[in-house]
This record gives structure tokens, C-alpha cells and sequence, in this order.
């Protein structure tokens, strides 16, 4: 089974320029996370999508910050403009339905590694 | 406001002996209790987990404890391997159903062969 796939893996840009992140998730996972994860610090969820619907963004900076996921697969994470602050490894994450109750592993890609200078 | 704290940024341990990683949460909505391993430009990697109903759960070499009346719980690594040499973080969910997870800052492990 193939895993959490994310590109760029690495990205430089400059304050005030615009970048965008795209995640596959793990086939048949409806649910899919963005992480931000800042340096020393564990990963902070951004946003969950279950499907194509938005369960949570309350932790998205959405002057900034958007997302999507068109249908109910990969989705792409934009940030416009970029501040300094926003240097980060940002982190997709898949899960199976979380329909049920019960808790769902949650699946990880590498990472994006995100320079803003 | 870290709702999951790590207060430890890193621990050396010898080979073969035990590693034990702690972490201490604040929220009481939380009922389930993960353990991420995380190697340098990899994801995190689920290692380990507890319900909010027992108090440890063992899995090979990893054994988790929770203490929810201290809200803490800790992750027991026997004998401790050099390929055990990572970071490693401490990771909750709530009750609400929604799967999201709050982690703690990490914890970096080495196992001195």
C-alpha cells in the first residue's frame, strides 16, 4: 500500500510571496489532516477535511492560509503571503472514516520543508 | 496553550537498557493516547496507543502507561536499540469523534551502543 505522498519536498521563497503544498493521501482514506510542524515544537493541525467537507480549520490562519480538496482526494495548501514565521515542515496526514467513534491511525507523509526569508 | 507537554527535549540511554519517555497532558476531554516516532526528513511514524479504559497496553519491546488521574502517561522502551534513536512524540484526542490530534513538543531519544 503506498503511503502519504507530499511535494515539494523542500521549498525557499521570500516574505511576502505565495506557495502552495499538495498532499495524496493513502488510497480510500476519506480523511485527510494538515499539520503546520515549527521547529522544536510537535505538529499543530491546520485544518481536516473529511471527504471534501472541512471538519475543523478553528487553528488555520485563513487571512493567509487556504486549502482545499476539490474531490474528496488529494488537496493542495496555499500560504499568501508568506511570513518569516511561517518557516515550518508542513505535514499531510490520511485516516479511514472517522464515522463510528472509535479512533483512526493516522497516516503520515514526509513533510514539506518550508524556508521563508 | 500546550495541552500536551513533553518536558523533556532529550534522553541518552545506554543499549539494552530501558528508555522511559513522559508526558503529561491538561485536558480531561482526552481519551486516546498515541506514541509518534519520528526520524530526521520522515513523517511521523504511529508506534503505540492507549484508551482513556486501561492503564497500559504492551506491544513487543514498547509498553505505554497511563495514569489519568496525574494525566500522564509514559512510554517504556525494553531493552532500548540503537535503531530506537529518534524523536519521539506524545499525542492525544478527544472525546468529539473528530480524529484530530494534539501533540507534545517531542522528545529526542539516543541510544549510545
Amino acid at each position: 500500500e503506498a503511503g502519504v505522498a507530499q511535494s515539494p519536498r523542500y521549498k525557499i521563497i521570500e516574505k511576502r510571496q505565495s506557495v502552495a503544498f499538495w498532499c495524496n493521501p493513502i488510497s480510500g482514506h476519506a480523511t485527510l489532516y494538515w499539520y503546520q510542524q515549527i521547529l522544536g515544537q510537535g505538529p499543530k493541525l491546520l485544518i481536516q477535511f473529511q471527504n471534501n467537507g472541512v471538519v475543523d480549520d478553528s487553528q488555520l490562519p485563513k487571512d493567509r492560509f487556504s486549502a482545499e480538496r476539490l474531490k474528496g482526494v488529494d488537496s493542495t495548501l496555499k500560504i499568501q503571503p508568506a511570513k518569516l514565521e511561517d518557516s515550518a515542515v508542513y505535514l499531510c496526514a490520511s485516516s479511514r472514516n472517522i464515522a463510528g467513534g472509535s479512533y483512526n491511525e493516522q497516516f503520515f507523509g514526509p513533510g514539506t520543508r518550508l524556508t521563508v526569508l | 496553550d500546550q495541552q500536551v507537554k513533553q518536558n523533556s527535549p532529550s534522553l541518552s540511554v545506554q543499549e539494552g537498557r530501558i528508555s522511559i519517555l513522559n508526558c503529561d497532558y491538561t485536558n480531561s476531554m482526552f481519551d486516546y493516547f498515541l506514541w509518534y516516532k519520528k526520524y530526521p526528513a520522515e513523517g511521523p511514524t504511529f508506534l503505540i496507543s492507549i484508551s482513556s479504559i486501561k492503564d497500559k497496553n504492551e506491544d513487543g519491546r514498547f509498553t505505554v502507561f497511563l495514569n489519568k488521574s496525574a494525566k500522564h502517561l509514559s512510554l517504556h522502551i525494553v531493552p532500548s536499540q540503537p535503531g530506537d534513536s529518534a524523536v519521539y512524540f506524545c499525542a492525544a484526542s478527544p472525546q468529539t469523534g473528530a480524529n484530530n490530534l494534539f501533540f507534545g513538543t517531542g522528545t529526542r531519544l539516543t541510544v549510545i551502543p
